[in-house]
């Protein structure tokens, strides 16, 4: 089964410290890899997409990166901020599939 | 650009009714996707089409029809409620390739 996994469920940061986030997934075929934000009562946007041949993206503080081989993404966020509080999912896009296996998120809280 | 729009926001349904709800979207994306959002439960794949007048099941079908009539529309029917259909209902769209998916704002739905 090809599964993503986001751990920990949860977590708060000091508003400066730089933010880790960790996504697994446990089929190496895949096509892309997606990151997203999604606030309370809204949408999810879209942050991030790495292709399967690029290792790393970048967005101002955000930057993702991809290892395929250990099967890993994790999303960095420099010198966070109150207005980075939200749910951050990972989401992926296998080979022969025409949609996106999607983590449960990271709830984070940026503490002032 | 109005993206991806959803309609209604939020209905208050009796168990045993029926309803749609509507997705457009204005960036002439070929795929187009149903999800529910549930607490613990993540994002669940209802339904998904792969261009106009294609429909395909996803993870949680049961209980829900679709419809891809027009290339800009995905329609989500509940042919009659149950409170276990009570849920966030995401529409999301995207194009082929490497594109992000885009997701409305969601239609928060109960049933009594």
């Amino acid at each position: 089964k090809q599964e993503v996994t986001q751990i920990p469920a949860a977590l708060s940061v000091p508003e400066g410290e730089n933010l880790v986030l960790n996504c697994s997934f446990t089929d190496s075929a895949i096509y892309n890899l997606q990151w997203f934000r999604q606030d309370p009562g809204k949408g999810l946007t879209s942050l991030l997409l790495i292709q399967s041949s690029q290792r790393e993206q970048t967005s101002g503080r955000l930057n993702a990166s991809l290892d395929k081989s250990s099967g890993r993404s994790t999303l960095y966020i420099a010198a966070s901020q109150p207005g980075d509080s939200a749910t951050y999912l990972c989401a992926v896009l296998y080979y022969g599939n025409n949609r996106l296996a999607f983590g449960k998120g990271n709830q984070v809280v940026v503490i002032p | 650009n109005a993206g991806v729009t959803q309609t209604p926001k939020f209905r208050v349904l009796k168990t045993g009714q029926s309803m749609t709800l509507l997705c457009a979207q204005d960036m002439n994306h070929e795929y187009m996707y149903w999800y529910r959002q549930d607490p613990g439960m993540g994002l669940r794949l209802i339904h998904y089409s792969v261009g106009e007048g294609t429909t395909a099941k996803g993870e949680v079908p049961d209980g829900y029809n679709v419809s891809r009539l027009k290339k800009q529309n995905f329609l989500l029917g509940l042919e009659s409620a149950a409170p276990s259909q009570t849920s966030v209902y995401f529409c999301a769209s995207t194009g082929q390739g490497n594109q992000p998916q885009h997701f409305g704002d969601g239609t928060r739905l109960s049933i009594l």
